[in-house]
């Protein structure tokens, strides 16, 4: 089955400045690639996704690019702020079915 | 109405007790998702309904029965459950293959379901 790797597990950045997080899957059969932020007692929340036929795609501060070939996928936020604060997940989907990463807790320091 | 919803918000519930969640959508989505999220962890699929037909259930223990009364309603019936099985319930919703729409999963805020 999908197995969903992402790293790092914590990253503390300082604001304004970048965020990187990066994932790999191994099931090759994975076209769907949605990421989550999840803010403590809340729902995840989609904040951006990306299809196996696109390598790249932008909105504002957020942007997410996928390598197929190496199985490969990150989230990349800009100009962090203190609000970005929250467990951001990865997830590989192929059909119905979505696997998620371990999840990233991200701290922006103001 | 873009929103999932689900009751109740807290549940506290005896290893012998029977109990009901449920999960609501209006927004004509035709495949609904239970996940179980434990504490500082990824949620984990459980069950997955497409045109109300249960289309995957990821060996989920029978302590666990879902039901699709229809497009908009779901539940999972609790029974027997054991401490271990505390978590927050999520449902889910998204449209189905079938419509050629996007997988996008819309989540509700969750049950917190503490088993004593």
């Amino acid at each position: 089955g999908e197995n969903v790797e992402q790293h790092p597990s914590t990253l503390s950045v300082q604001e304004g400045d970048s965020a990187v997080i990066k994932c790999t899957y191994s099931d090759s059969a994975s076209n769907y690639f949605p990421w989550y932020k999840q803010e403590l007692g809340k729902r995840p929340q989609l904040i951006i996704d990306i299809r196996s036929n696109v390598g790249e795609k932008k909105d504002q501060r957020i942007a997410v690019t996928l390598n197929k070939t190496a199985k490969h996928f990150s989230l990349h936020i800009t100009e962090t702020q203190p609000e970005d604060s929250a467990v951001y997940f990865c997830a590989a989907s192929e059909s119905f079915k979505t696997i998620f990463g371990a999840g990233t807790r991200l701290f922006v320091k103001a | 109405d873009t929103e999932v919803t689900q009751t109740p918000k807290h549940l506290v519930m005896g290893m012998t007790n029977k109990k009901s969640l449920k999960c609501e959508q209006h927004m004509g989505h035709r495949a609904m998702y239970w996940y179980k999220q434990k504490a500082k962890k990824p949620p984990e699929l459980m069950f997955v309904y497409s045109y109300e037909k249960l289309s995957i259930n990821e060996s989920v223990p029978s302590r666990f029965s879902p039901e699709c009364p229809n497009s908009s309603l779901l539940n999972l019936h609790l029974h027997a459950l054991q401490p271990e099985d505390s978590a927050l319930y999520l449902c889910a919703s998204s449209q189905g293959i079938l419509a050629g729409g996007f997988y996008e999963q819309y989540f509700g805020p969750g049950t917190r379901l503490t088993v004593t």
